[in-house]
C-alpha cells in the first residue's frame, strides 16, 4: 500500500511546541488526520485537515499541510506532560485509514 | 456521552483456537471499521461495513471473517488462531459522511500463546 512515513521519536520540555512531521506518498489523499494515541488506550482523533487545504488552527494544535511535497505536520503549542503519547499521522483517500508507524513524544518537566 | 464499547478488553487464547471479537458502535452511526495493531506497529485496516453491508476489505487473512447485525452491532471471527494475530483489534464508530464523526473503542487485546 501507500507509505506514511514519520520520525518514531520526539523529546521536548513543558511549556516549549512541539513538531511532529509526516511524509505521505499517495497523491490522491483526500483528508488527512492526526491521531493520539495514550498506554492501553484507543486511537483519539485529535484533527484532520482537507487536502485542499494548506493550514488549519484548532485551539494548541496547528495542522500544516504542503501538498506538492506531501509533508503535514502538528505543531503543539505550549506542551504539557499529559501531552506525552504516540501520535499517528493518517491518509485516506477512500474510506479506510493508512496510519504511520507513530511519533511517540516525550515531555519533560 | 455514549462511547464506542469494545468486547471483552481482553482475551487469552491457544493456537488453533477460534476467537470473537465484537463492537458496538455509538448510535446512529451506520459505519464500523476494524483495524488490527501488533505490537510496537500502526493499526492496520482489516474490514469495514455500511449499513450492514461490507464496504472495503483490507488485509484481512482468509481465517477471519466479520459480520455487522441489525442492530448495528460488529463482530470479527477469528478462526486458527496463530502466534502472529496477537494484537490489539480496534474498531471504529463512525457516521458515514462527517469526517470528524468518528471514535475508536478501546480495543481487545488478544493473546494466542
Amino acid at each position: 500500500g501507500e507509505d506514511v512515513e514519520q520520525s518514531l521519536f520526539l523529546s521536548v520540555r513543558e511549556g516549549d511546541s512541539s513538531v511532529i512531521n509526516c511524509t505521505y506518498t499517495d497523491s490522491s489523499s483526500t483528508y488527512l488526520y492526526w491521531y493520539k494515541q495514550e498506554p492501553g488506550a484507543g486511537l483519539q482523533l485529535l484533527t484532520y485537515i482537507f487536502s485542499n487545504m494548506d493550514m488549519k488552527q484548532d485551539q494548541r494544535l496547528t495542522v500544516l499541510l504542503n501538498k506538492k511535497d506531501k509533508h503535514l505536520s502538528l505543531r503543539i503549542a505550549d506542551t504539557q506532560t499529559g501531552d506525552s503519547a504516540i501520535y499517528f499521522c493518517a491518509e485516506s483517500s477512500r474510506y479506510a485509514l493508512n496510519f504511520g508507524k507513530g511519533t511517540s513524544l516525550l515531555v519533560t518537566p | 456521552a455514549a462511547g464506542v464499547i469494545q468486547s471483552p478488553r481482553h482475551l487469552i487464547k491457544e493456537k488453533r483456537e477460534t476467537a470473537t471479537l465484537k463492537c458496538y458502535p455509538i448510535p446512529r452511526h451506520d459505519t464500523v471499521y476494524w483495524y488490527q495493531q501488533g505490537p510496537g506497529q500502526d493499526p492496520q485496516f482489516l474490514i469495514s461495513f455500511y449499513e450492514k453491508m461490507q464496504s472495503d476489505k483490507g488485509s484481512i487473512p482468509d481465517r477471519f471473517s466479520a459480520q455487522q447485525f441489525s442492530d448495528y452491532h460488529s463482530e470479527l471471527n477469528m478462526s486458527s488462531l496463530e502466534l502472529g494475530d496477537s494484537a490489539l483489534y480496534f474498531c471504529a464508530s463512525i457516521s458515514s459522511g462527517s469526517v470528524d464523526e468518528q471514535y475508536f473503542g478501546p480495543g481487545t487485546r488478544l493473546t494466542v500463546t
